[in-house]
């Protein structure tokens, strides 16, 4: 069984288009996360949930919407997307949000590339 | 966060051990010394973790320098799988964030 799985893999589109990704975990866990990965592979935080609440919020544009509907899922939406959003989106898992040592579950990844 | 610093590209033969190190000069006594890797394509996976002592488990060994400014991760008997980017992470222990570095890529050479 996978821990933490994404949907889709690939994802080709059009610029401004909308379009999202989906996350979930079946760890039990309280905390999930987004990354991105761009071409330069440099893997940045975007956005962190704990219990479905926002706890970490990157200088990320608003079009991109975190939506988290219950604390197994976290979901990405993009909105109006752009050739610079082109990018590899991970999403993670962890028990907490904070305490000693916590670790990070990462889901393979959505390859996004946008046209 | 500390910022660390690790070394662009190993290389190591296959059945050795491969020691990766990395500088942490600044880091605070509150900071753990985290390491993850990537292997191509794939999510960033956990290795290790630890703060003042040298921690082992199935994966690796992570070796912290008594003055806590530098640590290494060693894979006692590498593998072709083991080809991967390594990041060397230092996070407090009250926050939740990783912040990736651009980390080592080894390479296990037959």
């Amino acid at each position: 069984d996978t821990a933490v799985s994404q949907t889709p893999k690939y994802l080709v589109t059009q610029m401004g288009n909308d379009k999202s990704i989906k996350c979930e975990q079946n760890l039990g866990h309280d905390t999930m996360y987004w990354y991105k990965q761009d071409s330069k592979k440099f893997l940045k935080i975007m956005f962190s949930y704990n219990n479905k609440e926002l706890i970490i919020n990157e200088t990320v544009p608003n079009r991109f919407s975190p939506k988290s509907p219950d604390k197994a899922h976290l979901n990405l939406h993009i909105n109006s997307l752009e050739l610079g959003d082109s990018a590899v989106y991970f999403c993670a898992s962890s028990q907490s949000d904070r305490g000693l040592g916590d670790t990070q579950y990462f889901g393979p990844g959505t390859r996004l590339t946008v046209l | 966060d500390a910022k660390t610093t690790q070394p662009t590209s190993m290389d190591c033969a296959e059945g050795r051990a491969a020691n990766l190190p990395c500088n942490h000069s600044t880091i605070s006594g509150n900071e753990y010394v985290y390491w993850y890797r990537q292997i191509h394509s794939q999510g960033p996976q956990y290795i290790i973790h630890g703060l003042k002592n040298n921690e082992t488990n199935e994966m690796a060994s992570l070796i912290i320098t008594e003055d806590r400014k530098s640590s290494t991760l060693i894979l006692p008997h590498a593998t072709l799988r083991d080809t991967a980017v390594y990041y060397c992470i230092v996070r407090v222990t009250s926050g939740s964030r990783l912040t990736f570095g651009e980390g080592t890529q080894l390479t296990v050479n037959p």
